[in-house]
């Protein structure tokens, strides 16, 4: 059972924002650690999306955006694309657990 | 082109171990920490094990310590995953990944992944 909660899923129409939550503790986000974010397209292996709660890598588009606020971060999508639609999922650091780990994962649907 | 490639999959009987390797290319190998990170069939990602650019720091996950081994081969550009006593929650699809930074710590992130090799435990 993951320590990081995300929606199962999210959904919006071709240019619309959505926002997806990543809900953690004391021990993770809320201790400072990073956030970092994956987009997962079907069949495919994940994709480091934002890095270091808000750097996106080279290539990655400005639709994407990262931000984190005490025990939780967001990731926000402006402008959806249909090609947008896949598995999102956070990640950060558990200082109990001596590890990292991966949220929930949100199911991305363009209608 | 930066690339990882895995292999070493299979179906094993539960009990039994197996031997993943990872083979990077493109990039200094030996500058970055490496991670294996699994994803069991229409699940999330888990988080596996990871290793340092020199091996001189090793993590694992509560769920597969002191049954896993990672290890490396700077030589070889090649990580490793030795898995022994699998059972049937192991059956995945393991991701080698590589790391932003040469240290394990506690801001990594994972900016290379390669395709999985899937690994079946069941008798």
């Amino acid at each position: 059972q993951s320590v990081l909660t995300q929606p199962p899923s999210v959904s919006g129409a071709p240019g619309q924002r959505v926002t997806i939550s990543c809900t953690g503790s004391s021990s993770n986000i809320g201790a400072g650690y990073d956030v970092n974010w994956y987009q997962q397209l079907p069949g495919t292996a994940p994709k480091l999306l934002i890095f270091g709660d808000n750097n996106r890598p080279s290539g990655v588009p400005d639709r994407f955006s990262g931000s984190k606020s005490g025990t939780s971060a967001s990731l926000a999508i402006t402008g959806l694309q249909a090609e947008d639609e896949a598995d999102y999922y956070c990640q950060s650091y558990d200082s109990s657990l001596s590890g990292y780990v991966f949220g929930t994962g949100t199911k991305v649907t363009v209608l | 082109e930066v690339q990882l490639v895995e292999s070493g999959g299979g179906l094993v009987q539960p009990g039994r171990s197996l031997r993943l390797s990872c083979a990077a290319s493109g990039f200094t190998f030996d500058d970055y920490a490496m991670h294996w990170v699994r994803q069991a069939p229409g699940k999330g990602l888990e988080w596996v094990s990871g290793i340092s650019w020199n091996s001189g720091s090793i993590a694992y996950a509560d769920s597969v310590k002191g049954r896993f081994t990672i290890s490396r081969d700077n030589a070889k550009n090649s990580l490793y995953l030795e898995m022994n006593s699998l059972r049937a929650e192991d059956t995945a699809l393991y991701y080698c990944a590589k790391d932003r930074r040469f240290s394990l710590g506690n801001n990594d992130a994972f900016d290379v992944w390669g395709q999985g090799t899937m690994v079946t435990v069941s008798s």
